[in-house]
């Protein structure tokens, strides 16, 4: 069974750090990881997703990196901002089907 | 483009009684999803649609959630009865298909709370 865990739960930095937020899935067989932003009362946003293939993908201020074979993802934030405070998850897809299976969350509040 | 509506987007009662939720999904979509994410937690999926066809409902508690999809567009999602566990909230989510690379648009939520 596919098990997601997102380290720090919960993080706060001043206004301008530059930040890592990461993830680790037990079981390799994944098609895709994807990084989503849910703001309080709000939906998930899609933030980037990178195929198995692909070692990351960027946005903007995004990078998100894939390292497959030691189950592990990370999501860089360069230059945050107070906008950027909400709650960041990954997900992954495995390959025998289209179910996403979410990590807990890191909570960021970016400090003006 | 209008995006995946719910409603309502709060409700509360008390354990033992029914409850459902309503999804709009995007235009066009084939796909629909229903996920119950508990507070502090990541959203599980509870049971996935393509089309009017159930293509993954393992993880629903089918012994009190249901769920259906008529004519492949709208979806409801009851709860009968309720129990205080099932407080959560309830994000429907909407997809072109089920390739791989689909992307699922998410609603804001139902927000689910049982005294």
């Amino acid at each position: 069974k596919q098990e997601v865990t997102q380290i720090p739960a919960a993080l706060s930095v001043p206004e301008g750090e530059n930040l890592v937020l990461n993830c680790s899935f037990t079981d390799s067989a994944i098609y895709n990881l994807q990084w989503f932003r849910q703001d309080p009362g709000k939906g998930l946003t899609s933030l980037l997703l990178i195929q198995s293939s692909q070692r990351e993908q960027t946005s903007g201020r995004l990078n998100a990196s894939l390292d497959k074979s030691s189950g592990r993802s990370t999501l860089y934030i360069a230059a945050s901002q107070p906008g950027d405070s909400a709650t960041y998850l990954c997900a992954v897809k495995e390959t025998s089907g289209s179910r996403l299976t979410f990590g807990e969350g890191t909570q960021l509040t970016v400090n003006p | 483009e209008a995006g995946v509506a719910q409603s309502p987007r709060y409700k509360i009662i008390e354990k033992r009684q029914s409850v459902a939720f309503w999804c709009n999904p995007i235009s066009g979509h084939a796909t629909l999803y229903w996920y119950q994410q508990i507070l502090g937690q990541g959203p599980k999926l509870l049971i996935q649609f393509q089309n009017n066809g159930v293509v993954d409902d393992s993880q629903l508690p089918k012994d009190r959630f249901s769920a259906e999809r008529l004519k492949g567009v709208d979806s409801t999602l009851k709860i009968q009865p309720a129990k205080l566990e099932d407080s959560a909230v309830y994000l429907c989510a909407s997809s072109l298909g089920t390739w791989n690379t689909d992307t699922q648009y998410f609603g804001p939520g139902t927000r689910l709370t049982v005294l």
